[in-house]
């Protein structure tokens, strides 16, 4: 069965230290891969993709993940909190030859003065 | 800005009551969705359009109803409000079906139903 599990529910970190939000995936083929982020009150924002080119993917406000099929894997990281990173993160796998879209659970990223 | 409309922003429904929410994409997008989130369930996929002219059920379809007006409008319908709709609804679009482009979503609406 296909799934999306986001390990942590909330991480908390001090600003300027580095950010990591876990997501595994579960699935007979590699899916493609999307980070999003929920600041309050506002809709989801894409931030980084991955489509089965590069394995470490960039995305906006300094945000990388790396794909790691050996491990079933798609983990969200950043070297440098800062206040406005605050918000609530999914991981979204999508599985291609079809239309079925997972949403991970969701980890909230508090940051730290 | 480019990006998906949705209306309105906040909505109060007493039980039993109907109403529509509006979407909309200026991206020329062929498909669009409607979401809901609550609170420990994440994203859940009431209805999808893959294309113009055709819709289709997703997980929690039940309660509502959906029309894709045309290229750039999805909207969303609810016959007779219950509490357990209580909730924020998302729309998103993508350009094509194929789950792999990602979405474009919108602000979102807030729906208490009382």
């Amino acid at each position: 069965a296909q799934s999306v599990t986001q390990l942590d529910s909330h991480v908390s970190v001090s600003e300027g230290t580095p950010v990591l939000l876990r997501c595994n995936y579960s699935s007979s083929y590699s899916p493609s891969l999307f980070w999003y982020v929920q600041h309050p009150n506002k809709g989801l924002q894409l931030l980084l993709k991955y489509t089965s080119a590069a394995t470490l993917v960039k995305g906006i406000n300094g945000f990388e993940a790396e794909f790691k099929k050996s491990e079933t894997s798609f983990h969200l990281t950043k070297p440098s909190a800062h206040m406005s990173d605050a918000a609530e993160y999914f991981c979204v796998g999508a599985y291609t030859g079809g239309f079925k879209t997972i949403f991970g659970a969701g980890t909230r990223l508090f940051v730290k003065a | 800005n480019a990006g998906v409309t949705q209306t309105p922003k906040f909505q109060v429904l007493k039980t039993g009551q109907s109403m529509t929410l509006q979407c909309a994409q200026d991206m020329n997008h062929n498909s669009m969705y409607w979401y809901r989130q609550d609170p420990g369930m994440g994203l859940r996929l009431i209805y999808y359009s893959a294309s113009e002219g055709t819709t289709d059920k997703g997980e929690v379809p039940n309660g509502y109803n959906v029309s894709r007006l045309n290229k750039r409008e999805f909207s969303l319908r609810l016959e007779s409000a219950a509490p357990s709709q209580t909730s924020v609804y998302f729309c998103a679009s993508s350009p094509r079906e194929q789950a792999n482009y990602g979405y474009t979503f919108g602000s979102g609406t807030r729906l208490t139903v009382v």
